[in-house]
């Protein structure tokens, strides 16, 4: 166990809805990061947190967005989905903003939009 | 932007032969080489990571080795065994730690 809590584990919704994916980091860490990943496909960076404030984004739509709150956990929303959203998307967390710290990865979120 | 290349995409060996993965970055400011593991259907989990100032670091059978001049690091699995099958993952981040980059991965097959 990464420490890292996901949820929901699984997501099944429809074209155009809107979900949220939660995301509690690991206790005393004050990073989270979001990727998705396809089916078969690798890593995809989405967007960094560090202590609340957003510090780096990756190839993420304008459709999605993300925050962390005070109590450092993080929320993802997806909206207007589309049938190529459908995808694994993780949560991982770190201790300071990712120099010489390891990501711990929970179990994800499997969306799949129909 | 940030990029780092995986190679390859599917290596498959026999039982207690040895695996080799590479990877290249192209941000001359990373400076930290984790490398993950990824089971079927599970969570993505580090094995072994390298940090600049290191040139080589072993763990058992799993070694890593890093190139800062060439921008190129590689893992090293000696007398794999079947539980080695996976999807491994290198990724690369730089100072701040901002933008973890991920390779695409490697596909390990072992046969037994």
């Amino acid at each position: 166990d990464s420490g890292v809590t996901q949820t929901p584990k699984h997501l099944i919704t429809a074209t155009g809805q809107r979900v949220t994916l939660r995301c509690s980091p690991r206790s005393g860490d004050l990073s989270v990061y979001w990727y998705q990943q396809s089916l078969d496909q690798g890593l995809q960076f989405l967007i960094q947190y560090y202590n609340g404030e957003e510090r780096a984004k990756g190839n993420i739509l304008e459709r999605f967005s993300a925050q962390q709150f005070p109590d450092l956990h993080s929320e993802l929303n997806l909206s207007s989905l589309e049938l190529g959203d459908s995808a694994l998307y993780f949560c991982a967390s770190s201790v300071t903003t990712g120099a010489n710290s390891p990501l711990h990865f929970g179990n994800g979120t499997r969306l799949t939009v129909t | 932007g940030e990029n780092v290349e995986q190679h390859p995409s599917t290596l498959s060996v026999q039982e207690g032969d040895s695996a080799v993965i590479k990877c290249t970055y192209s941000d001359s400011a990373s400076n930290y080489f984790p490398w993950y593991k990824q089971e079927l259907g599970k969570r993505p989990q580090l094995i072994i990571d390298i940090r600049s100032n290191v040139g080589e670091k072993k763990d058992q059978r799993i070694a890593v080795t890093l190139n800062k001049t060439a921008k190129h690091f590689s893992l090293h699995i000696t007398e794999t065994q079947p539980e080695d099958s996976a999807v491994y993952f290198c990724a690369a981040s730089d100072t701040g730690g901002f933008k973890t980059i991920f390779g695409a991965g490697t596909r390990l097959f072992v046969k037994a």
